[in-house]
């Protein structure tokens, strides 16, 4: 069981320079989410997706975008790179409210981006 | 005001102390709490969920949750150095499907 896996685990990319983090989780959870986190600092909410087809902002969306078309993945964006997106990045997944486990986030192990 | 507060620490204890981490969360129709555990380079693991008012047992853990005062806090008993990391509270608001984050309190665990 693989439960939520991202890649790259790392990359560096030039200003202005675009990526895709790519996210897959294995166990069928409605809800995903990006999170960016800097050096220090706690969890902010880029974008999320209650399910396929439906995405909505966080925190922390300019720079970003994300498309969900499949229950499973959900990748990030990043177009024009800047130096103010070196972080690091995790991706989540979790079911819905309602049952056992509501907003429990199971977390992938991250991608540390740096633009130089 | 933020969304999620917490105290960034670090909080030193000894060991086999109890260890108290608090926060302080804006939105009063949050439902969901949590606290997460983070170590340095990794990514953060579920401690404790809590969803009532009052206390919740879980081994060395305990959450309280008061939601008239909208505070939420986590006691480790017998503290052990390998509970040295970084704790984050964790709330749903802005609508259910979000769960926001505080800074986190960086918690050591002295031998």
């Amino acid at each position: 069981n693989a439960g939520v896996t991202q890649t790259p685990k790392f990359r560096i990319l030039k200003i202005g320079q675009s990526m895709t983090l790519q996210c897959t989780q294995d166990m069928n959870h409605n809800y995903m989410y990006w999170y960016r986190q800097d050096p220090g600092m706690g969890l902010k909410l880029i974008y999320y997706s209650v399910g396929a087809g439906i995405t909505d902002k966080g925190e922390v969306p300019n720079g970003y975008n994300v498309s969900r078309s499949t229950t499973e993945d959900f990748p990030l964006r990043l177009e024009l790179a800047a130096p103010s997106q070196t972080s690091v990045y995790f991706c989540a997944s979790s079911y819905p409210p309602g049952g056992g486990g509501a907003n429990v986030l199971t977390f992938g192990a991250g991608s540390r981006l740096t633009v130089l | 005001q933020k969304e999620v507060e917490q105290n960034s620490g670090p909080l030193s204890v000894p060991e086999g102390a109890i260890a108290s981490l608090n926060c302080t969360y804006s939105d009063r129709g949050s439902q969901s709490f949590f606290w997460y555990r983070q170590y340095s380079g990794k990514s953060p693991e579920l401690i404790m969920s809590i969803y009532s008012n009052g206390d919740k047992e879980d081994g060395r853990f305990t959450a309280q949750l008061n939601k008239a005062s909208q505070y939420v806090s986590l006691l480790i008993r017998d503290s052990q150095p390998s509970d040295s990391a970084t704790y984050l509270c964790a709330v749903n608001s802005g609508g259910y499907q979000k769960v926001t984050f505080g800074t986190g309190t960086k918690l050591q665990v002295i031998p």
